[in-house]
């Protein structure tokens, strides 16, 4: 069974502060990975996504990736209260005879972002 | 931006009935999915469709589930025979190209079912 682990939160950051979301994999040869932000109610929307080893950044976010330690996480710079929201780490696992790619989520860490 | 629809927003229905659930993807976009959320769980992976056809399907997509392309733009999920745990949010998403490990999927709003 692949799964896709997050510390489920709630975690609590002051405004301005940078908010750390971590995300482990259990299938070793994942491919690529991707983290969506999702609003109490509402559906995934795609923040970023990362498919090599070391960081990538996008304005405030930078998604880091190591692979040998099967681990993502997402760093969120200047945390707004428009922010809070619950962060689902996603996987791709390894495709399996043709099929097409499928998402494994996690559970989601819930971010608070105290103004 | 170009968006992934779904109707209906919330749908209730009695047991033992039928739904069918309606997603219009993202127009240039060739693959499609449906996933279900759980109130309080995990978006779960249900079915991908590609070319007309159920490319894969998780153990959750049983016989009581359907999918069909019925035109060129709907993408729909049937449930034939509604239970209570089938109570769930629904999302579809779409996606270029499928087949290739840097695709990114895009949600619609999703369906909320409840089954009474």
């Amino acid at each position: 069974q692949k799964e896709v682990e997050q510390n489920s939160g709630p975690l609590s950051v002051p405004e301005g502060a940078i908010a750390s979301l971590n995300c482990t994999y259990s299938d070793r040869v994942s491919q690529s990975f991707f983290w969506y932000r999702q609003y109490s109610g509402k559906s995934p929307e795609l923040i970023m996504s990362i498919y090599s080893n070391g960081d990538k950044e996008d304005g405030r976010f930078t998604a880091q990736l190591n692979k040998a330690s099967q681990y993502v996480s997402l760093l969120i710079r200047d945390s707004q209260p428009s922010d809070s929201a619950t962060y689902l780490c996603a996987v791709n696992p390894v495709r399996s005879g043709g099929s097409n790619y499928k998402l494994t989520f996690g559970k989601g860490t819930l971010l608070t972002v105290n103004p | 931006e170009p968006e992934v629809t779904q109707t209906p927003s919330h749908q209730v229905t009695q047991m033992g009935q039928e739904v069918i659930l309606r997603c219009v993807p993202i127009s240039n976009h060739l693959y499609f999915y449906w996933y279900r959320q759980i109130l309080g769980q995990k978006v779960e992976f249900l079915v991908s469709f590609y070319n007309n056809e159920i490319s894969e399907k998780s153990e959750i997509f049983d016989d009581q589930f359907s999918v069909e392309r019925p035109d060129g733009s709907n993408f729909t999920l049937k449930i034939r025979s509604t239970k209570l745990e089938d109570s769930a949010m629904y999302f579809c998403a779409s996606s270029v190209n499928g087949g290739t490990p840097t695709d990114t999927q895009y949600f619609g709003p999703g369906t909320r079912l409840t089954v009474l």
